[in-house]
C-alpha cells in the first residue's frame, strides 16, 4: 500500500539557519503531496500541497517540489524563526479512485525545534 | 475560515467505559475522518464517511464505530474503553473532490486510566 517516510527527528536549529526535511513516499499512481504543521498544542494545518509531479508548493518561506523521479517531496525553508517550532507531517492522498478521496497516509512527523 | 470543532480538549475515562468523541464541522464537507495519533507512528485512519449513514473502515478500526446521522456530524465511539486507546485524536474534513486538502480540529487528548 501507499506509504510516507520522512526524516525522524527531533531537528534542532538556530534561528536563522536553513532547514530541510525530508519526505519520500512510495505510492501507485499519482498522489496528491502534502506538508502539514502542528503547533503545540494545536491540531494540523495545512502548510503546502503539490498535485503533480514538478509543481512546487509554497507558503509562510517554506517550499516543497513533487519529485515523481525521486518520489519524493523535502520540504525547505531558508531562514527559520523561533515560530516554526513545531511537527511537521508529510503527507499524500491517493486521486485513483472515488472512494480514495480524502484519506491522508501519514509520515511519522519530524519535531523541529528552533533557538534563539 | 473553516472549523472543524471536536468537543473535548482532554478527556480521562476509566477502563472499560463507553467513550463518545463528537466533532462538527461548518462547511458543509462530504468527507469526515477520524484519526489516531501517537509519538514515531504519525497519524493512522480510524475510520472515515463520505456521506450521512456512510462510514469506511481505515486502517485500524478495531475497538472503535462511529456514527453520523448529520452531516455535520461525526462521532467516534469506543465501545469498552482500554489503556492501549490512550492516545491523540483528531477529527478532520474535506471536500468531496480530488487533491482537496483536510481541515483539522484541535484534538482531543484521551486518557484511559
Amino acid at each position: 500500500g501507499d506509504s510516507v517516510t520522512q526524516m525522524e527527528g527531533p531537528v534542532t536549529l538556530s534561528e536563522e539557519a536553513f532547514l530541510t526535511i525530508n519526505c519520500t513516499y512510495t505510492a501507485t499512481g499519482y498522489p496528491s503531496l502534502f506538508w502539514y504543521v502542528q503547533y503545540p498544542g494545536e491540531g494540523l494545518q495545512l502548510l503546502l500541497k503539490a498535485t503533480k509531479a514538478d509543481d512546487k508548493g509554497s507558503n509562510k518561506g517554506f517550499e516543497a517540489t513533487y519529485r515523481k523521479e525521486t518520489t519524493s517531496f523535502h520540504l525547505e525553508k531558508g531562514s527559520v524563526q523561533v515560530s516554526d517550532s513545531a511537527v511537521y507531517f508529510c503527507a499524500l492522498s491517493d486521486t485513483r479512485t472515488t472512494d480514495s478521496w480524502g484519506k491522508l497516509q501519514f509520515g511519522a512527523g519530524t519535531q523541529v525545534v528552533v533557538t534563539p | 475560515d473553516v472549523k472543524v470543532t471536536q468537543s473535548s480538549r482532554y478527556l480521562v475515562k476509566r477502563t472499560g467505559e463507553k467513550v463518545f468523541l463528537e466533532c462538527v464541522q461548518d462547511m458543509d464537507h462530504e468527507n469526515m475522518f477520524w484519526y489516531r495519533q501517537d509519538p514515531g507512528l504519525g497519524l493512522r485512519l480510524i475510520y472515515f464517511s463520505y456521506d450521512v449513514k456512510m462510514k469506511e473502515k481505515g486502517d485500524i478500526p478495531e475497538g472503535y464505530s462511529v456514527s453520523r446521522e448529520k452531516k455535520e456530524r461525526f462521532s467516534l465511539i469506543l465501545e469498552s474503553a482500554s489503556t492501549s486507546q490512550t492516545s491523540m485524536y483528531l477529527c478532520a474534513s474535506s471536500p468531496f473532490r480530488l487533491t482537496s486538502e483536510a481541515f483539522f480540529g484541535q484534538g482531543t487528548r484521551l486518557t484511559v486510566v
